[in-house]
């Protein structure tokens, strides 16, 4: 069946890097996009963006520029989330999710199914 | 602040109907389809709900979608206790260019 499977929780501290991992099985990996969505402590889902994973294209929401990058290998269909210079805030469960969309008549509907486990990511010092 | 509005909170008694609300504007909801997601406590977000009211295989057809110019809703009826849940409404928003969602909705079930 297709699933995303992420990478085990991380403990950093403030400063430091982490690279969480999303591995996709029951599907060709190179024919959806994979987005990524952080979820802080208690609060809703906020979109990272999103990679191409045939072209390694990667494009970020306004608020993940700069410490964010968004990679992937497709020798084992996997998709990558390095987050550099880590801050107390940056403290969250990070979900990777296909990208999936269909034309209905004249209007394009794009979804994101299934969901990884999800990651969580604790910045402490 | 989330871009979509969703109420907070919801409640409804076993086997009554419920409706969630998403509100948005022309840029996302207005010219992009509508999905539903469901978020059971401790568990990763799940499609619920896409392009406005498509229920993917093995979703249980209490759950329904409907869009409506600028705003969505999703009702849940005949409300079981396994529906106590966090719903999250999401478009695609074609001035940031990106996906937006809603704050969530945590629904009760007395």
């Amino acid at each position: 069946q297709v699933q995303l499977v992420q990478s085990g929780s991380e403990w950093e501290k403030p400063g430091a890097s982490v690279k969480v991992s999303c591995k996709a099985s029951g599907y060709t990996f190179t024919s959806y996009a994979i987005n990524w969505v952080r979820q802080a402590p208690g609060q809703g889902l906020e979109w990272m963006g999103w990679i191409n994973t045939n072209t390694g294209n990667p494009t970020y929401a306004q608020d993940f520029t700069g410490r964010f990058v968004f990679s992937s290998d497709t020798s084992v269909s996997t998709a990558y989330l390095q987050i550099s210079s880590l801050k107390a805030e940056d403290t969250a469960v990070y979900y990777c999710a296909r990208d999936l969309s269909l034309w209905f008549g004249e209007s394009e509907a794009t979804w994101l199914d299934p969901w990884g486990q999800g990651t969580l990511v604790t910045v402490s010092s | 602040q989330s871009v979509l509005t969703q109420p907070p909170s919801a409640s409804g008694t076993p086997g009554q109907r419920v409706t969630i609300s998403c509100s948005g504007s022309r840029s996302n909801i207005g010219s992009n389809t509508v999905n539903w997601y469901q978020q059971l406590p401790g568990t990763a977000p799940k499609l619920l709900i896409y392009n406005n009211n498509q229920r993917p295989s093995g979703v249980p057809d209490r759950f329904s979608g409907s869009k409506s110019g600028t705003s969505a809703s999703l009702a849940i009826g005949g409300l079981q206790s396994e529906d106590e849940s966090d719903y999250y409404c999401a478009a695609w928003d074609d001035s940031l260019n990106g996906r937006v969602f809603g704050g969530g909705t945590k629904l009760t079930v007395l």
